[in-house]
Formats: C-alpha cells, sequence, structure tokens
C-alpha cells in the first residue's frame, strides 16, 4: 500500500465551480503538507503548505489537514481555465528535510469554460 | 519564478550512449535534488546534495550518477542509456533551514526518451 493515495482524476469541472482535491496518507509522523501545481511539460510549484492539522486560505486557495482522519483537501473557489493543471499533494515528517517528501501521483484537473 | 535552469529539455537518443542532463540555479541554494517522473505516476527522489562535494542517494534507485563540483550546477550522468531510462527528470533546489517554509523551487524538467 503506498503512503499516500491521490484520486488521479481526470476531474472536469466548468468555470466557476468549487473544485476540491483530497489525499489521503498512512504514514502518522507526517506533520508538513504541501499542495504543488504542475501545468503541462513543467515543473511542480508550491501552492500551498500547512503543519498539522487546520486550516490555511490563500486567496482562491484554502488547505485542510485533517490529521485524525489521516486526510488533506485543497479547494479551490470560483475556479478558473487558468487552474487547469495536475494537482499534487505532498507531504513529510517533523524535523525532515525536503529529502524526505512523499508525493501523490496528482490530480489532473481541467477547468472547462 | 524560480531561477532554475535544465537542459536540454527534450532528448531522443539511442541505446547505449552516455548523456548528461543539466541542471543549474542561480538562487545560491545549498541543497539540490533530482527526481524522476513517469507519466500519471508520483515523483520519486533519486539524489540530492547538501552542497558543494555532497551527494546522496535518493528513495529510488537509480543508474544515474551526480555530481556538485559548483553550488549551482548540479548534473545527472547516464552512462549507457537504456530504454527503461525513458522518463522526465526534474531537478530542484531549496535553502538550507529548518522546514518551515522550505519551498523546493523545480526546474521545468527534461524530457529521456532511450530507442
Amino acid at each position: 500500500q503506498k503512503e499516500v493515495e491521490q484520486d488521479p482524476g481526470p476531474l472536469s469541472v466548468p468555470e466557476g465551480a468549487i473544485v476540491s482535491l483530497n489525499c489521503t496518507y498512512s504514514n502518522s509522523a507526517f506533520q508538513y503538507f504541501m499542495w504543488y501545481r504542475q501545468y503541462s511539460r513543467k515543473g511542480p510549484e508550491l501552492l500551498m503548505y500547512t503543519y498539522s492539522s487546520g486550516n490555511k486560505e490563500d486567496g482562491r486557495f484554502t488547505a485542510q489537514v485533517d490529521k485524525s482522519s489521516k486526510y488533506i483537501s485543497l479547494f479551490i473557489r470560483d475556479s478558473q481555465p487558468s487552474d487547469s493543471a495536475t494537482y499534487l499533494c505532498a507531504m513529510t515528517g517533523g524535523n525532515f528535510g525536503n529529502e524526505k517528501l512523499t508525493f501523490g501521483t496528482g490530480t489532473r484537473l481541467t477547468i472547462i469554460p | 519564478e524560480a531561477d532554475i535552469y535544465q537542459t536540454p529539455r527534450y532528448l531522443v537518443i539511442g541505446t547505449g550512449k552516455k548523456i548528461t542532463l543539466e541542471c543549474s540555479q542561480t538562487m545560491g541554494h545549498d541543497k539540490m535534488y533530482w527526481y524522476q517522473q513517469d507519466p500519471g505516476m508520483e515523483l520519486h527522489l533519486i539524489h540530492y546534495s547538501y552542497g558543494v562535494n555532497s551527494t546522496e542517494k535518493g528513495d529510488l534507485s537509480s543508474e544515474s550518477t551526480v555530481s556538485r563540483i559548483r553550488t549551482e550546477h548540479f548534473p545527472l550522468t547516464l552512462e549507457s542509456a537504456r530504454p527503461s531510462h525513458t522518463s522526465q527528470y526534474l531537478c530542484a533546489s531549496s535553502e538550507w533551514e529548518g522546514f518551515s517554509g522550505n519551498t523546493i523551487y523545480f526546474g521545468e524538467g527534461s524530457w529521456l526518451t532511450v530507442v
């Protein structure tokens, strides 16, 4: 079983919709959680990171972490065609550097104008 | 926008050839990484470096090798390419600091096809 599970999609939603992207994980040592956005034929770029449980908001993006359920989410409000990309979750434990990051497979999202 | 550059972006090469994927960053970051990513699959760390003259193997076993002679430069070499090496290779870098807020910056990737 993989440490991080992510629905690969593809997910297609109309412009303006609220998008929910999710990951589950099995390693209870994970404390830092990240979401990366990757456009086609480009490298990933960090969207948001959160520590432990709770919510974090940045503009149209909200990241949620529920450590009791080992479940993280990324919500995109008022989705735009420019949000069409693959979204990767990533996570690691405390005191670990980036060399211990574990990535999900990514969810491919398409926003339909 | 991250200042990390990879060349070549796309390469088609025959079996048995030696190849070097170049990676350079202008941010002065100590830590650099090479990831391998197949379509629809996770990123897997194959090499990383804490700084000059430091190289470590990542979680995914790879026949490639790396070197870190200069802070800004982290090339990856395959001595004898095989079709199984066909993949996307992503270079990345980050500052050497505590994890909180430690951002990894990725290059645009090198797509390698071995025929």
